[in-house]
């Protein structure tokens, strides 16, 4: 059965530095989202993409975070100077039509600013 | 504004008891879905079940079942004969047709199971 995939599964980085997290949507899927998990608490909305650009967005998804389909396979969020705060499960998911489908997940990049 | 609430924060049960998670949603649209997430101690979050809003048949799945009542805005799952591999943190979630393309996800109900 075909999959999200994100890598890398565990990011450290300092803080006030940039990451790149990836994610490869499933392939005939149309509507790629970011979500963020603080560690146990809710999942919580950043952002979603149809049709090469942004659809919608939360408060959290501010000028620190860019998203991109560079390439048409992957599926990128950026943050662009991290702070402790961001520490956090990052989830992309996608589906493949729209608001009637089941996200389908990928297993998450945990994210450990110090 | 959409918005899941499921206000059993924790639960434990003893192995082989009936559970029921609660869920009530809020929605200014009349055409949106319910879901339900299970999110092991992995950490992946793996989708159960989808409900339209014009559906309120209630469905079974093996030892899962789900109760979906418009009159009250509720989708409530019930795991009949729990096992210890059913301990998870259980999501729900609403996706409006008319308000915009994201998921709302309630606040978990982590779910422990004791042998």
């Amino acid at each position: 059965e075909p999959e999200v995939t994100q890598t890398p599964s565990h990011q450290v980085t300092q803080m006030g530095q940039e990451v790149i997290l990836r994610c490869v949507p499933i392939s005939n899927h149309l509507y790629f989202y970011w979500y963020r998990q603080i560690l146990g608490q809710k999942v919580e909305f950043l952002v979603s993409f149809y049709n090469n650009e942004i659809s919608e967005k939360s408060e959290i998804f501010d000028d620190q975070f860019s998203v991109e389909r560079p390439d048409g396979s992957n599926f990128t969020l950026k943050i662009r100077s991290t702070k402790l705060e961001d520490s956090a499960m990052y989830f992309c998911a996608s589906i493949e039509s729209s608001y009637n489908s089941p996200l389908h997940f990928g297993n998450g990049t945990r994210l450990t600013v110090t | 504004a959409q918005k899941v609430t499921q206000a059993q924060t924790e639960i434990s049960v003893v192995e082989k008891e009936d559970v029921t998670l609660d869920c009530v949603y809020e929605t200014r649209d009349t055409t949106y879905y319910l879901f339900w997430y299970k999110q092991p101690p992995s950490g992946e979050l793996v989708f159960l079940i989808r409900r339209n809003s014009f559906d309120e048949q209630n469905e079974i799945s093996g030892r899962y079942s789900w109760n979906f009542q418009k009159s009250t805005s509720s989708f409530n799952f019930t795991i009949t004969a729990s096992q210890v591999v059913d301990s998870a943190v259980y999501f729900c979630a609403l996706s409006e047709a008319n308000y915009g393309q994201n998921f709302v996800f309630g606040p978990g109900t982590r779910l422990s199971v004791l042998p």
